[in-house]
Order: C-alpha cells, then structure tokens, then sequence
C-alpha cells in the first residue's frame, strides 16, 4: 500500500466553482499535512499546513484533516483561472531529526474562464 | 526573497554523456535534497545531504551521484545519461529544524532534462 494517495486527476471545474482535492495516507503517525502547489514549468511551493485534525482558513483555501479516517482535503472556494496548477499533498511526522518526507502524486486542476 | 536556483532549466544530452544538474540555495539550510518528477510517479528521492560532504541514498539512487563541497551547492550527476533518466529534476532545501515543528521544504524551479 502507497503511503499516500491523490487521485491524479485532471480535475476541470468553471470559474466560481467551489473545488475539493483530497489525499488518503497509511500511516497514523503522521502529525503535518502539507499542501503544495505546482504551476506548470515551476517547483512546488507550499501553500499551507496543518497540525493535527480539524480545519485550518487561509483566504480562498481550507485544509481540512480528519486523523480518524486518514483523509485529507483541500478546498477552494470561487476557483479562479489562476487557480490551475498542480496539487499535492504532502503528510508527515513531527520534525525530530532527519526523516523521510512523502508526497502524493498530485491533482491537476483546471480553472476555466 | 530566499531561493534554491537550479542554473539549467532545460538540457538535452546523449546517451552515455556525463550530466552535471547544479543547485544553490541563499537560505543557510542544512539539508538538501534531489528530487525526480515523472507523470503518474510523483516526486521520487533520489539523494539527499544533511549537511557538507554527507550524504544519505534515497529510494532511487541507481544512476547517480551528488556532491556537496559547500553548504550552498549540491549537485547532481548522472554519470552516464540513458533514455529512462529523461525527467524533471528537481532541488530543494530546508533548515535543520523546521519552525514549528514542520518541515517546510523550499523547492528550485527545476531542470528539465532529455536524453536522446
């Protein structure tokens, strides 16, 4: 079983829409859930982060955590074209010494005018 | 405003060339890493260093090789390019202990490379 899985997409939806990109993972001792945004013929950057379970607002973006059922959600609401990038999530332990750090294979999103 | 620069953006080589990919990073981070982005794989670790002249192997190491003489600069070479090494690579680096407890990891704009 993958550590991580993100369903690749792509994902279309019109300008306006509200959007929601999700990852599930395996390991329970996972404590971070990163998101990561890609535009194409760039890296990644982070977009936001959240500790534990429960939900985190930054703008036009909530993440959302639910430890229980290993799920991971990002939402976005009114989509904007600007929007269209590559998503990833990226969970993982606590930052005590050097550790691995997994990521999910990324949501391709589209955001039509 | 802080940056990992990956200095080719796009290469072309020939099989059996020897491939120098370049990374710097402004940040004073100790830990560097190698990444590979392919379609359907995602990000796959290939090297990573945590500090001068260390470095661990990663999940996909076959093929190459690193080198990290200065805190700033960790390269990655192929030591003899082939067709499956055609990918986009890419650096990135972070600090030794993330703030708040996350490890934030600040990425290159990466090197697109084809071997022919």
């Amino acid at each position: 079983q993958k550590e991580v899985e993100q369903d690749p997409g792509p994902l279309s939806v019109p300008e306006g829409a509200i959007v929601s990109l999700n990852c599930t993972y395996s390991n329970s001792a996972f404590q971070y859930f990163m998101w990561y945004r890609q535009y194409s013929r760039k890296g990644p950057e982070l977009l936001m982060y959240t500790y534990s379970s429960g939900n985190k607002e930054d703008g036009r973006f909530t993440a959302q955590v639910d430890k229980s059922s290993k799920y991971i959600s990002l939402f976005i609401r009114d989509s904007q074209p600007s929007d269209s990038a590559t998503y990833l999530c990226a969970p993982q332990g606590p930052n005590t010494g050097f550790q691995k750090l997994v990521f999910g294979t990324g949501t391709r999103l589209l955001v039509s005018p | 405003d802080v940056k990992v620069t990956q200095s080719s953006r796009y290469l072309v080589k020939r099989t059996g060339e020897k491939v120098f990919l370049e990374c710097v990073q402004d940040m004073d981070h100790e830990n560097m890493f190698w990444y590979r982005q392919d379609p359907g794989l995602g990000l796959r670790l290939i090297y990573f260093s945590y500090d001068v002249k260390m470095k661990e192997k990663g999940d996909i190491p076959e093929g190459y090789s690193v080198s990290r003489e200065k805190k700033e600069r960790f390269s990655l070479i192929l030591e003899s390019a082939s067709t499956n090494q055609t990918s986009m690579y890419l650096c990135a680096s972070r600090p030794l202990q993330g703030a708040g407890g996350a490890n934030v990891l600040t990425f290159g704009a990466g090197s697109r490379l084809t071997v022919l």
